[in-house]
């Protein structure tokens, strides 16, 4: 199990641009969400997917778009970026339950705007 | 609104000496409260989950345990290959006494560093 799985790695963008990160999970989770890290903020969740078709926003959506395109697959899209969307930003899954199962973190997305 | 907040905010050890890293929290209904490992460059690595007041967990040289006000995380006779980011987390209850989708609400971290 390659578990949780983000591309690209690193990514330089210029202001104005658009790009996707990709997710996939490989452990059947049904939930998944995208969060962002920046020093002295913590881990803040940007959006979520319950399940399979439903997507919600986090504490801070703006600027991001989201699709669940699959059980497996989560992405984030950045429509126009901007250098306040500079960050480290994970994908996680977690498994089915009501009860608090742990959720598992990818390797994480370094985006830099300039 | 939930809150959580860790202290120190970074905490240097000689190798051997134990010492605590703490994790207090407001959440309106606690469903689980999380500990979470992260190496530099990497994701967060998952530790323990506490679910209720009183619990206890152990791995190795780490104990979490768990008040209704805050949770500890126990280092014992640290080694330097325990030197890492330590998260917390807390996950609520819905607001109907639901789910909350597993929505976490992370502290800042605490930075270990273990001298050898």
């Amino acid at each position: 199990n390659a578990g949780v799985t983000q591309t690209p790695k690193f990514q330089v963008l210029k202001t104005g641009q658009s790009m996707t990160l990709q997710c996939a999970q490989d452990m059947n989770h049904n939930s998944m969400y995208w969060y962002r890290q920046d020093p002295g903020m913590g881990l803040r969740l940007i959006y979520y997917s319950a399940s399979e078709g439903t997507t919600d926003k986090g504490e801070v959506p703006n600027g991001y778009n989201v699709s669940r395109l699959n059980k497996r697959e989560f992405s984030l899209r950045l429509e126009s970026a901007a250098p306040s969307q500079t960050s480290v930003y994970f994908c996680a899954s977690r498994g089915y339950g009501t009860s608090a199962n742990e959720q598992y973190f990818g390797p994480g997305t370094r985006l830099t705007v300039t | 609104e939930d809150q959580v907040t860790q202290s120190p905010e970074a905490l240097r050890l000689q190798e051997g000496e134990s010492s605590s890293l703490n994790c207090s929290y407001t959440v309106s209904g606690l469903r689980g409260l999380f500990w979470y490992r992260q190496d530099p460059g990497k994701g967060p690595e998952f530790l323990f989950t506490l679910y209720s007041a009183g619990e206890e967990k152990e791995k190795e040289r780490l104990k979490a345990t768990l008040t209704k006000k805050e949770s500890f995380l126990h280092i014992t006779a640290p080694k330097p290959e325990d030197s890492a980011t330590y998260l917390c987390a807390v996950q609520p209850n819905g607001r109907t006494g639901g789910t909350s989708y597993g929505k976490l609400t992370f502290g800042q971290g605490t930075i270990l560093t273990v001298h050898p």
